[in-house]
């Protein structure tokens, strides 16, 4: 089975803080993705890489960057937190050729 | 870009039948899929349509019509456990011959005793 580790779980960070959630995946998949989670909004692309060191804006990229050195790790960078960065986040990859998107089990960001 | 239009709840009972529905936009299609989303878990994937018609696993199918750009999950027998948020989802081409996962907001599905 695919198994994508998102690293925390539940954190609390103050406004202003620097914020990283990891995300690793053990299936050699090509294409990583962070999604933002809300009510009643869905899901909403950040970002997403479809290689190691490439990049590219999803939707709502406005206060993230990302990192990929290595190809199964996908980091999310809040550089400098904001209330309206709480949320639930998600990383998810996609093999290619493939029709299946995995998920990790989230990470539940306050920022107080 | 994707658009896709689901509703946002729909409530049974124990035992019914139940369809959610999923009409898309889109720039290009490459199938349509439906994801699971238990309260405070990840979305897990149930079905994929790629041609028209329906695809059966167990007591979940999935209709697709492109003409219509249009699909459903269908869900029979329902149970208690099946209590939770459906997306429907396409792809779109991006850069270096991948595809990106559109959303749509999601439906809850409520079942009632």
């Amino acid at each position: 089975d695919v198994k994508v580790t998102q690293s925390s779980r539940y954190l609390v960070k103050r406004t202003g803080e620097k914020v990283f959630l990891e995300c690793v995946q053990d299936m050699d998949h090509e294409n990583m993705f962070w999604y933002r989670q809300d009510p009643g909004l869905g899901l909403r692309l950040i970002y997403f890489s479809y290689d190691v060191k490439m990049k590219e804006k999803g939707d709502i990229p406005e206060g993230y960057s990302v990192s990929r050195e290595k190809k199964e790790r996908f980091s999310l960078i809040l550089e400098s937190a904001s209330t309206n960065q709480t949320s639930m986040y998600l990383c998810a990859t996609h093999p290619e050729p493939g029709n299946t998107i995995y998920f990790g089990e989230g990470s539940w960001l306050t920022v107080v | 870009g994707q658009s896709l239009e689901q509703p946002s709840e729909v409530t049974a009972v124990e035992g019914a039948i139940v369809q959610i529905n999923c009409t898309y936009q889109t720039s290009g299609f490459y199938g349509l899929s439906w994801y699971q989303q238990h309260d405070g878990g990840a979305p897990t994937f149930l079905s994929y349509n790629a041609l028209d018609g329906l695809e059966e696993t167990g007591r979940f199918s999935s209709f697709l019509s492109r003409s219509d750009s249009y699909g459903y999950l269908l869900l029979q027998e329902l149970q208690m456990k099946d209590s939770a948020s459906y997306f429907c989802a396409v792809r779109d081409p991006a850069s270096g011959g991948s595809y990106i996962p559109t959303f749509g907001r999601g439906t809850s599905l409520i079942v009632h005793p």
